[in-house]
């Protein structure tokens, strides 16, 4: 099976903080994505990525940016923490025939 | 833009019975449609994909139908269990990457 791993389950950060979330999948995908999720909102596409050194903007890209430097790894980089950041965050991978996605990253922004 | 929506937006059920979820789309142009589960605070569990040729999944308890002319996907769950618990998502696929989700349905099996 598929596994998309997220380093971290939850992230408490003080505002104006770089935060860098971290998201690697096992099976050599090319398509990973980033989400947020928020109650009442659902999940919104912040970035996606094709392949290493390439990335999309989604829906809601704004106080983002992503990095992928090798093909299994895709961050995704707040670069100056807001506290309307604060939400989950869903890595997921996909070779074209569904989404895996990772466990969540739950981050709060104080 | 497609719009994916899920009724019932939350459901309670006695255990052993069986339930349907129901997921509509907008634009039938779709590749694929994936159904989720979703455990508070958790991430995304992909329980069934079906490909916009199929008519329909199964995997152990679950079945997932597809008609994709009326924008109409149904997940069926035989016997429920209180293990079942959890929000359902539906999200349909229309190429490029474009994954549209629905707004979920809540259930809770009663013991």
């Amino acid at each position: 099976d598929v596994k998309v791993t997220q380093s971290s389950r939850y992230l408490v950060k003080r505002t104006g903080e770089k935060v860098f979330l971290e998201c690697v999948q096992d099976m050599d995908h090319e398509n990973m994505f980033w989400y947020r999720q928020d109650p009442g909102l659902g999940l919104r596409l912040i970035y996606f990525s094709y392949d290493v050194k390439m990335k999309e903007k989604g829906d809601i890209p704004e106080g983002y940016s992503v990095s992928r430097e090798k093909k299994e790894r895709f961050s995704l980089i707040l670069e100056s923490a807001s506290t309307n950041q604060t939400s989950m965050y869903l890595c997921a991978s996909n070779p074209g025939y569904g989404y895996t996605f990772g466990s969540g990253t739950r981050l709060t922004v104080v | 833009k497609q719009e994916v929506t899920q009724i019932p937006a939350a459901l309670s059920v006695p255990e052993g019975e069986n339930l349907v979820l129901n997921c509509s789309f907008t634009d039938s142009a779709i590749y694929n449609l994936q159904w989720f589960r979703q455990d508070p605070g958790k991430g995304l569990t992909s329980l069934l994909l079906i490909q916009s040729s199929q008519r329909e999944q199964t995997s152990g308890r679950l079945n997932a139908s597809l008609d994709k002319s009326s924008g109409r996907s149904t997940l069926y769950i035989a016997a429920s269990q209180p293990g079942d618990s959890a929000t359902y998502l539906c999200a349909v696929l229309t190429g490029a990457n474009n994954l549209f989700f629905g707004t979920g349905t809540r259930l809770t099996v009663i013991p």
